[in-house]
């Protein structure tokens, strides 16, 4: 299975911060790498697919940047309903794997 | 609206059986391939299973290979996981999830299944 390595695990920032995380895959995936949003108690939210494109309907503070092993989401002026676990997943082969998961918390 | 909504989750024995229902609405259900995601308690998350939209191609992680089944009605716009020979690391808050090719375009608000004596 590829293995995706994720950083930081935790991050506390302000309201306002650029805030950037990071996703390495343990082989070359291309651009099939993708960034979703948890809150507890919600459904689960797509924010980035393809490395780069948008998901409608996501503020466009969110952006994604990549390919091949080396990719980051960047939140571009952090918004309170920001605070959240955010993950990478890459979808070049099946099984699908995910990162283990950035804590976005209030400072 | 689409939505995806979990059911059958809850308290079972390890060793036990548990299946897990999604219903879905909004969309075009027989046009989506469809995944079992979970969240563990402290952990990430982690792909379950997948299933085309005519069932015939299915996948799962090594994890519950030979233990779960994933399947689907198209008529009755729903996705099931049959899951047998639960175990305590199969504790965790089941997601369903719609995907084309290559990401999880939505998901319900998932099920807590608890695996414990």
């Amino acid at each position: 299975d590829i293995q995706m390595t994720q950083s930081p695990s935790s991050l506390s920032a302000s309201v306002g911060d650029r805030v950037t995380i990071t996703c390495r895959a343990s082989q070359r995936i291309s651009s099939y790498l993708n960034w979703y949003q948890l809150k507890p108690g919600k459904a689960p939210k797509l924010l980035i697919y393809a490395a780069s494109s948008l998901q409608s309907g996501v503020p466009s503070r969110f952006s994604g940047s990549g390919s091949g092993t080396d990719f980051t989401l960047t939140i571009s002026g952090l918004q309170p309903e920001d605070f959240a676990t955010y993950y990478c997943q890459q979808s070049d082969s099946m099984s699908w794997t995910f990162g283990q998961g950035t804590k976005v918390e209030i400072k | 609206e689409v939505q995806l909504v979990e059911s059958g989750g809850g308290l079972v024995q390890p060793g036990g059986s548990l299946r897990l229902s999604c219903a879905a609405s909004g969309f075009t259900f027989s046009n989506y391939n469809m995944n079992w995601v979970r969240l563990a308690p402290g952990k990430g998350l982690e792909w379950v299973s997948y299933i085309s939209t005519s069932s015939d191609t299915l996948h799962y992680a090594d994890s519950v290979r030979g233990r779960f089944t994933i399947s689907r009605d198209n008529a009755k716009n729903s996705l099931y996981l049959q899951m047998h020979s639960l175990r305590a690391e199969d504790t965790a808050v089941y997601y369903c999830a719609s995907s084309g090719n290559y990401f999880l375009g939505f998901w319900g608000q998932g099920t807590l299944v608890t695996v414990s004596s």
